[in-house]
């Protein structure tokens, strides 16, 4: 059974569009992550949701809005795209709150974006 | 700033050399140091977790090590499906929460 799922695998869309990722975990964990990777591998934190509450936001464009409906599922909304959010975009969870210790962290396939 | 660097950039074994990957950082605090293995076209996969100077972690062919100022990941006498990229991470107290500061990793490629 998968842990961590996202849909969809592939997004390819023109520049200016808005786009969804969803992502959704059966692990029972109740923190999920959102993190993006670019072309040379870097891989960056966007968010952090602990039981739907916001606990981090790094310096991300206002386009991005995450939703966390509840504890197993963080969506990630995209407007306005812009031909620099091309690449991939994973979803992550672990148990207890992101402070704490020990917790390892289960990431999902990961979503690629393209914007043409 | 909190600075995670990872070297060798590449790494290319023939199955049986051992060698040895590093991850220097540069943090005010840290929470943890953690290694993922990541394969080509999917997520990063959780290794090993180190929190103290000293500490050791071993796991089949891997072997993780911390102090003050680095981690090193040893692999001992690879084999062709230990070829992925290897990725260090530290975490980090900002605030109430702790963030995880990834390097750019290392592929490895080991041929047979």
């Amino acid at each position: 059974d998968t842990a961590v799922s996202q849909t969809p695998k592939y997004l390819v869309t023109q520049m200016g569009n808005d786009k969804s990722i969803k992502c959704e975990q059966n692990l029972g964990h109740d923190t999920m992550y959102w993190y993006k990777q670019d072309s040379k591998k870097f891989l960056k934190i966007m968010f952090s949701y602990n039981n739907k509450e916001l606990i981090i936001n790094e310096t991300v464009p206002n386009r991005f809005s995450p939703k966390s409906p509840d504890k197993a599922h963080l969506n990630l909304h995209i407007n306005s795209l812009e031909l620099g959010d091309s690449a991939v975009y994973f979803c992550a969870s672990n148990q207890g709150l992101a402070g704490g210790y020990q917790e390892t962290q289960y990431f999902g396939p990961g979503t690629r974006l393209l914007v043409l | 700033e909190d600075q995670v660097t990872q070297s060798p950039e590449a790494l290319r074994l023939q199955e049986g050399e051992s060698s040895s990957l590093n991850c220097s950082y540069t943090v005010s605090g840290l929470r943890g140091l953690f290694w993922y293995r990541q394969d080509p076209g999917k997520g990063p996969e959780f290794l090993f977790t180190l929190y103290s100077a000293g500490e050791e972690k071993e796991k089949e062919r891997l072997k993780a090590t911390l102090t003050k100022k680095e981690s090193f990941l040893h692999i001992t006498a690879p084999k062709p499906e230990d070829s992925a990229t290897y990725l260090c991470a530290v975490r980090t107290r900002s605030g109430g929460s702790y963030i995880p500061t990834f390097g750019r990793g290392t592929s490895l490629i080991v041929h047979p």
